[in-house]
């Protein structure tokens, strides 16, 4: 089972500024297997990125994804009100999945 | 547009079992491959496991031997089966749908389970 291992575990930020979550792998990410989700309080989690980089349809163009190997980033370049909520990577696919433990994005 | 509705809230006693149901509506014609992920109260998300079309299963090591998924095609629902239960179990048990390289595209609304003496 691959870990991984999310940082920062909370980032405060204000809306318009830029965020930047990180996603580090124990090994390296077969076929860049890498999914990003967001949850909000009572809400199933939504799905943002997969693939490490495509986004999922409908989701806005201010959230990008990158990386490959053990190192992925979910960007959000405009921060926008309803986009403070909890970040969850995913390594996927192979029958043995996992989760990061979740970045909280917080105003 | 697929959505997936699970069965509702449980109340259960510590040695017990819980079934949850997850049917799918919309196209049904087409079975998916399901996860199942849980999430205990202000935790995180856990893999439990997954069924295929074909009913192929696998689970995560945390379970084995204590979860069972299995599926009836003929109309469209899925079901997770945990034995022994533990307070530990405590948790909001989520359905996904698995797309190939697209991970859990489409999630159930969740499912609370209780364990509680």
């Amino acid at each position: 089972e691959i870990l991984l291992t999310q940082s920062p575990g909370t980032l405060s930020l204000s809306p318009g500024e830029r965020a930047t979550l990180s996603c580090r792998a124990s090994q390296s990410v077969r076929s860049n297997y890498l999914a990003w989700y967001q949850q909000k309080p009572g809400q199933a989690p939504r799905l943002l990125i997969y693939g490490a980089s495509s986004r999922s349809t409908g989701i806005p163009d201010r959230f990008s994804g990158s990386g490959s190997g053990t190192d992925f980033t979910l960007t959000i370049s405009r921060l926008e009100p309803e986009d403070f909520a909890v970040y969850y990577c995913h390594h996927y696919g192979f029958g043995r999945d996992s989760f990061g433990q979740g970045t909280r994005l917080e105003i | 547009q697929v959505q997936l509705v699970q069965s509702g809230a449980e109340l259960k006693k510590p040695g017990a079992s819980v079934r949850v149901s997850c049917t799918a509506s919309g196209n049904t014609f087409t079975p998916y491959d399901i996860n199942w992920v849980r999430q205990a109260p202000g935790q995180g998300l856990e893999w439990v496991g997954w069924i295929n079309p074909n009913s192929n299963t696998g689970y995560a090591q945390n379970f084995q031997g204590r979860v069972t998924i299995s599926r009836a095609t003929s109309i469209g629902t899925v079901y997770m089966d945990l034995n022994s239960l533990r307070s530990e179990d405590t948790a909001v048990y989520y359905c996904a749908r698995f797309e190939v390289g697209r991970a859990f595209t489409t999630w159930g609304q969740g499912t609370m389970v209780t364990v509680s003496s």
